[in-house]
């Protein structure tokens, strides 16, 4: 069964502060997602990666995907109030599911 | 380009009763995913439609069930409804099978009492 664990689940800090939060597996994804979810609302996709060691820049957010395409990681630098929500990884399983991690709920205090 | 869209937006309904949800796809996608979220959890893949036919299915009952349009609008049914059922249930549309790049829905919340 492949599963993603997020770390932290939850995360709170003031802003301006940098922050990284993890999506690891024991298991090789084809391709690896990060969305963004506010409450009440759907999740946003932010990016995709799909090649082992690819680095992909959104402004202030920086995703990697591991060598081994078994894990992912998204940096913030210097958070901002705007910033705050809930971050989801999800990676390409079998039978065209999203396997989902479970989130990361990030608050940037003002 | 008109983004998903989702109705209703909230809903209650009792024990065993039947609920059917809507979805219409991002324009020029053919695909449709569905998704349960219970709160403080990330979604659970409920099944998907790729041109009018199921596509896949996660590890849900058969009460629940789907159909997809020729215009690749969806409905997701659920019948004798259960407690547990209560969650957001989100609607993601996308181009070509599989799971790439998939657009969400803002969502129905339903509320089993």
């Amino acid at each position: 069964t492949q599963l993603l664990e997020q770390s932290p689940q939850f995360l709170s800090i003031q802003e301006g502060e940098n922050l990284t939060v993890y999506c690891n597996s024991s298991s090789v994804f084809s391709s690896l997602q990060w969305y963004r979810q506010e409450p009440g609302e759907g999740p946003v996709l932010l990016v995709t990666v799909v090649t082992g060691g690819e680095v992909k820049k959104l402004k202030r957010l920086t995703f990697q995907f591991g060598d081994a395409r078994k894990d992912s990681s998204l940096h913030i630098t210097a958070a901002q109030p705007g910033d705050t929500g809930l971050y989801l990884c999800a990676g390409g399983g079998s039978n065209y599911q999203l396997i989902w991690g479970a989130g990361t709920k990030l608050i940037i205090k003002p | 380009e008109t983004g998903v869209t989702q109705s209703p937006t909230h809903l209650i309904k009792t024990r065993g009763q039947q609920v059917t949800l809507r979805c219409s796809s991002q324009s020029g996608h053919n695909t449709v995913s569905w998704y349960q979220q219970a709160l403080g959890q990330g979604p659970q893949f409920i099944f998907q439609y790729y041109r009018e036919e199921e596509n896949g299915r996660g590890n849900f009952p058969p009460r629940f069930s789907g159909l997809q349009f020729p215009n690749y609008s969806s409905e997701l049914n659920v019948n004798a409804l259960e407690l547990d059922d209560s969650a957001l249930y989100l609607c993601a549309s996308s181009w070509g099978q599989g799971t790439y790049e998939q657009y969400f829905g803002p969502g129905t919340r339903l509320t089993v009492t």
